[in-house]
């Protein structure tokens, strides 16, 4: 067990409303990750944490913000939530904590309606 | 530039024969390689992983994968199927000296045929 927690793991939200995803982590790994996994896409890097107020866009950014104000949390945020955001949403972390293993999150099913 | 193929996006076999789960990959470094399993509606479980070591990694579940250079694969292998194995499988490749570079697989679907 990685220690790495995500919450909500279900939530059903209304289009225009902000929603924000957490990843919480105890293992004090430097590296976190938001995926989004999708039918026919695989899994797609949102974007991507490698420190404290360190991030950085990954392939699907676009309509998803992110902070990590301290190591062991990493919030995913959809500013404005649309339809095409229903997805799952996995967090990852890795670093050399864990001998460079990436461990995942259970995953965070969210439908925008 | 890193990239990771997997040959085959399904591959179905009977129950007690053996598992061929094909994947290629290029790095311009030493990789980490992964091999990862998730059940429907599950997240993502390690299966094994290879960063140098010895070439022919030994996994949970009776799988395991071997690290060929020369072909730049990274196949995973079970000798006899069980009904349990049926879920989508992910090739995963990062470079050991830059974490921000994790490549996914498309994904192999195994179904096992009682």
């Amino acid at each position: 067990d990685a220690g790495i927690t995500q919450s909500p793991r279900h939530k059903v939200t209304e289009t225009g409303t902000p929603v924000t995803l957490r990843c919480h982590q105890t293992e004090n790994h430097r590296y976190m990750y938001w995926y989004r996994q999708d039918p026919g896409h695989g899994l797609r890097l949102i974007h991507y944490s490698y420190g404290v107020k360190d991030t950085d866009k990954g392939e699907v950014s676009d309509g998803y913000s992110v902070s990590r104000s301290k190591t062991e949390d990493f919030l995913l945020t959809l500013e404005s939530a649309t339809s095409s955001q229903t997805s799952v949403y996995f967090c990852a972390i890795t670093g050399t904590v864990s001998g460079n293993t990436i461990y995942f999150g259970e995953g965070s099913w969210l439908t925008v309606v | 530039a890193q990239s990771v193929t997997q040959l085959d996006s399904h591959v179905s076999v009977s129950e007690g024969t053996p598992v061929l789960l094909r994947c290629n990959y290029s790095s311009s470094y030493s990789p980490s390689l992964f091999w990862y399993v998730q059940h429907p509606n599950k997240g993502l479980q390690l299966l094994l992983k290879y960063t140098s070591a010895a070439t022919l990694v030994k996994g949970i579940n009776g799988f395991e994968a071997e690290f060929k250079k020369s072909e730049t694969s990274f196949h995973l292998t079970k000798p006899s199927a069980h009904m349990s194995d049926a879920a989508e499988y992910f090739c995963v490749v990062s470079e050991t000296t830059s974490y921000d570079k994790v490549i996914f697989g498309p994904g192999t679907s195994l179904s096992v045929i009682p």
